[in-house]
């Protein structure tokens, strides 16, 4: 199966601030990622598929790039309702694995 | 608008049996693959199964195989997951997940829509 890294494992950051999540594959996947945002107690939302395409309704502070291993999610201006889990995953091959998620918190 | 809408989760003791339903509206339920994803208590997502949308193959995470049974009805736009053999690690919300796109046999899709999730407590 392939492995999905993401770094860091969480992080303190405040609004308004620009953040990045970075995601690695133990092999190449192509494009075929996705970003996910989890708040507590709910199901995950799409965000970004084919690695940089932003899911329909999604605010456009969001972007994600990268192709092959390494891949990054991107924040621009960190706005309240944000503060949540991200997770990776990809849809390559199948087990349609994920990374272990990034908890982004209020500083 | 898309709803997808598990039930089925409860309290059961290990070696015990559990089937799960997940029931879809909002879209052309026949037309697209489903996946069960769970997350344990505290955890990250863990991929279990997938059938695509004629339910001609099943694919399964290598922690369930042979134990669980992803099975759907598409004249009653409903998604199972039987579940057999339970262990304690297998203690999770459970969620059902949409294809993005349609008529995809394998994995090269993403998932656009999930449900409210379900949790099945293995314990004695």
């Amino acid at each position: 199966a392939i492995r999905m890294t993401q770094s860091p494992s969480s992080f303190s950051a405040s609004t308004g601030d620009r953040v990045t999540i970075t995601c690695r594959a133990s092999q190449g996947i192509s494009s075929y990622l996705a970003w996910y945002q989890q708040k507590p107690g709910k199901a995950p939302k799409l965000l970004i598929y084919a690695a940089s395409t932003l899911q329909s309704g999604v605010p456009s502070r969001f972007s994600g790039s990268g192709s092959g291993t390494d891949f990054t999610l991107t924040i621009s201006c960190l706005q309240s309702e944000d503060f949540a889990t991200y997770y990776c995953q990809q849809y390559y091959s199948s087990p349609h694995t994920f990374g272990g998620g990034t908890k982004v918190e209020i500083k | 608008q898309v709803q997808l809408v598990e039930s089925g989760g409860g309290v059961v003791q290990p070696g015990g049996s559990l089937r799960l339903s997940c029931a879809a509206s909002g879209f052309t339920f026949s037309s697209y693959g489903m996946h069960w994803v769970r997350q344990a208590p505290g955890k990250g997502l863990e991929w279990v199964a997938f059938i695509p949308y004629d339910g001609s193959n099943k694919y399964y995470a290598d922690s369930v195989k042979g134990r669980f049974t992803i099975s759907r009805d598409n004249s009653k736009n409903t998604l199972y997951l039987q579940m057999n053999s339970l262990r304690a690690e297998d203690t999770a919300v459970y969620y059902c997940a949409k294809d993005a796109h349609p008529y995809y046999y394998g994995s090269e899709t993403p998932f656009d829509y999930w449900g409210q999730g379900t949790l099945v407590t293995v314990s004695s």
